[in-house]
């Protein structure tokens, strides 16, 4: 029982390099979301998917990109990571309706970025 | 309740004691809610939900209380235990058929044995 899977669990970068953090769901959802967590925040969303082939932007889609790659996978990628990017990064998937869309969550990437 | 800034509303409770979490939101024409726990070094987790249409409803040792007057939405926990320590994020869904949430800052929750 599954659920939403995260990958990696930590990362550290250097200034500039770039990586992809990957999200597998397999609860057969329609949308899947990736947030930024920082210390005494909320969850701020920085891009979502509707349904598979479908992206658009959140609050703060500055510095990333996404992949909605299949039903189950949708990846964020950092092209070039500065380190405003340290952050708690968490995926999360739901049936996607308004009448009751509860998310689930992955347990999260630490990301720090020298 | 939830405010602006770094540092986390805490609420701090002892074991048994009954605990309620405030949370106000902003937009009016929300329809439906939901409150979330994180525990430490985890996901959030779905705790309870809530329409607009309702003013209370009741889980497992879990309360909902919505006013829509004075936009404003509280989680009654009973008998609190040590498990229970963790932060709690609210999180409304805008309405007009959006179900993209807006998450509240939080609230942490200790709970003392």
């Amino acid at each position: 029982n599954a659920g939403v899977t995260q990958t990696p669990k930590f990362q550290v970068l250097k200034t500039g390099q770039s990586m992809t953090l990957q999200c597998a769901q397999d609860m057969n959802h329609n949308s899947m979301y990736w947030y930024r967590q920082d210390p005494g925040m909320g969850l701020r969303l920085i891009y979502y998917s509707a349904s598979e082939g479908t992206t658009d932007k959140g609050e703060v889609p500055n510095g990333y990109n996404v992949s909605r790659l299949n039903k189950r996978e949708f990846s964020l990628r950092l092209e070039s990571a500065a380190p405003s990017q340290t952050s708690v990064y968490f995926c999360a998937s739901s049936a996607g309706t308004a009448a009751k869309n509860i998310q689930y969550f992955g347990a999260g990437t630490r990301l720090s970025v020298l | 309740g939830e405010s602006v800034g770094l540092h986390l509303p805490t609420l701090s409770v002892q074991e048994g004691d009954n605990s309620i979490i405030n949370c106000a939101y902003s937009n009016s024409a929300s329809d439906y809610f939901i409150w979330y726990k994180q525990e430490s070094g985890k996901g959030p987790q779905f705790i309870i939900d809530i329409r607009s249409n309702m003013d209370k409803r009741q889980g497992q040792r879990v309360t909902v209380l919505l006013n829509k007057t004075v936009k404003h939405l509280s989680l009654q926990i009973a008998a609190t235990q040590p498990g229970d320590s963790a932060v709690y994020f609210c999180a409304e869904n805008g309405g007009g058929g959006s179900y993209i949430p807006t998450f509240g800052r939080g609230t942490s929750l200790i709970v003392h044995p």
